[in-house]
């Protein structure tokens, strides 16, 4: 069965650049989160869409912007990075939104020089 | 504002025993989704079980299981049968909102030894 499929799935970054961040939903799926983890922590929401309208949002810093597309994929565009932006992001895709299961993807490790 | 406890942030169990996972939560809700969650050292989120707050039954996934004590706002996951592929971060999340987005718990790290 097919994946969410995140891309790169590394990515290194110096103090101030930018960094574009893809996910692709499993088909079908209209709903795309994206999470944070960073090291020894828990995943923590920033954004999320759904029939590529923002549908609610957590806490994403303001240098971050995200979007879906008209064939689903998202985007996570991060500006003006930073040493505590090293992370590992994750996208989750689902079906509907209250209590449906989110297939995460393999996730995007960041590490900000 | 809704949060997910997870007191136990290390345990380790025998193979081919029973161990269980503590989770507790805290909401105003009625209507709500549990989740576990499994991450093993390549970092993948894989669903381990999920749990509706109106079913009463208590969720099972082969050697996985609940039990889901809505007056106590407990969830706690049962792993029988433990086996060396289950040493992960298992991880405990509710979905309360209106939009689905997931609260995880800090995590408990379990180690199976042979």
């Amino acid at each position: 069965a097919a994946g969410v499929i995140q891309s790169p799935r590394h990515l290194i970054k110096e103090k101030r650049e930018t960094a574009t961040l893809k996910c692709y939903p499993i088909p079908r799926h209209d709903t795309v989160y994206w999470y944070q983890q960073g090291p020894g922590q828990d995943p923590q929401f920033l954004i999320s869409f759904y029939e590529k309208m923002q549908s609610d949002k957590g806490s994403i810093p303001d240098r971050f912007s995200a979007q879906q597309f008209s064939d689903y994929h998202s985007e996570l565009n991060m500006s003006s990075l930073e040493l505590g932006d090293s992370a590992l992001y994750f996208c989750a895709s689902s079906s509907e939104t209250k209590g449906a299961v989110q297939f995460f993807g393999p996730g995007t490790r960041l590490t900000v020089l | 504002a809704q949060t997910v406890t997870q007191s136990q942030p290390e345990m380790s169990v025998q193979e081919a025993e029973t161990v269980t996972l503590s989770c507790t939560y805290d909401t105003s809700e009625s209507n709500y989704y549990l989740f576990w969650y499994k991450q093993p050292p390549s970092r993948q989120m894989i669903l381990v079980i999920r749990q509706e707050a109106y079913k009463q039954q208590n969720a099972t996934e082969n050697r996985f299981s609940v039990n889901f004590q809505k007056a106590a706002k407990s969830f706690s996951l049962k792993i029988s049968d433990s086996q060396l592929g289950d040493t992960a971060m298992y991880f405990c999340a509710f979905d309360g909102g209106s939009q689905g987005n997931l609260i995880f718990g800090k995590g408990t790290k379990l180690s199976v030894k042979p």
